[in-house]
């Protein structure tokens, strides 16, 4: 089993969709989750960090469940420049452990 | 502003021929890290460093080299043992003081080797 696993996708939605993507990790034992968005051929960047509690930023939505071990990504009123590759990512014991997931592609069309 | 700067952009290098890939960082982060992403892949991690002169494998080292002289630098080199050194290779930076803080990538440096 994968330590992170995500489906790759490609999620097709139109503009104005309500889509949710969910990532499943397998290390009960993981500190600290992260949602990254990563555009063709560029570096990822931090969309938004994933608290126990759940967490929102405007039109995303980010929800951790330790019991079933997996987080989720809501994204509400998609815009076009939404379309990118978002990737899972969960920080293992120890520091330095960062594993990263292969990425769920999303594609808004008009 | 701050951030980590990643040189050069597109990298085109030889069989056989050891290459060199420049990290800085200007946030005065005492972490930074190697990632290497192939297609239809995660980002794998190839080194990291906490603290100045120190540095760690990460869990595809072999055939890379890297050193950190000074806090805002982490070099990575290539070497002709490297199998598929061909990959869009990231650098990273983050704080220490805490688990949740998050990484901060450069724009990668694209290597083809034919």
């Amino acid at each position: 089993r994968k330590e992170v696993e995500q489906d790759p996708g490609p999620f097709n939605v139109p503009e104005g969709a309500t889509v949710a993507f969910n990532c499943t990790y397998s290390n009960s034992a993981s500190q600290s989750f992260f949602w990254y968005r990563q555009d063709c051929r560029k570096e990822p960047k931090l969309l938004m960090s994933v608290y126990s509690s759940g967490n929102e930023d405007g039109r995303f939505t980010a929800q951790l469940n330790r019991a079933s071990q997996y987080i989720s990504l809501l994204i509400r009123d998609s815009k076009l420049s939404d379309s990118a590759t978002y990737l899972c990512v969960v920080r293992e014991t120890g520091f330095q452990k960062l594993v990263f997931g292969t990425g769920t592609r999303l594609l808004v069309s008009p | 502003d701050g951030g980590i700067t990643q040189s050069p952009k597109y990298l085109f290098r030889k069989e056989g021929q050891n290459v060199t890939l420049s990290c800085e960082q200007n946030l005065n982060h005492d972490a930074m890290y190697w990632y290497r992403q192939d297609p239809g892949q995660g980002l794998r991690l190839i080194y990291y460093s906490q603290i100045v002169n120190d540095f760690q494998k990460g869990d595809i080292a072999e055939g890379y080299s890297v050193s950190r002289e000074k806090k805002e630098s982490f070099p990575l080199t290539v070497t002709s043992a490297q199998k598929n050194p061909t990959a869009f290779y990231l650098c990273a930076s983050s704080i220490m003081t805490s688990t949740n803080s998050p990484l901060h990538f450069g724009n990668g440096t694209r290597l083809t080797v034919t």
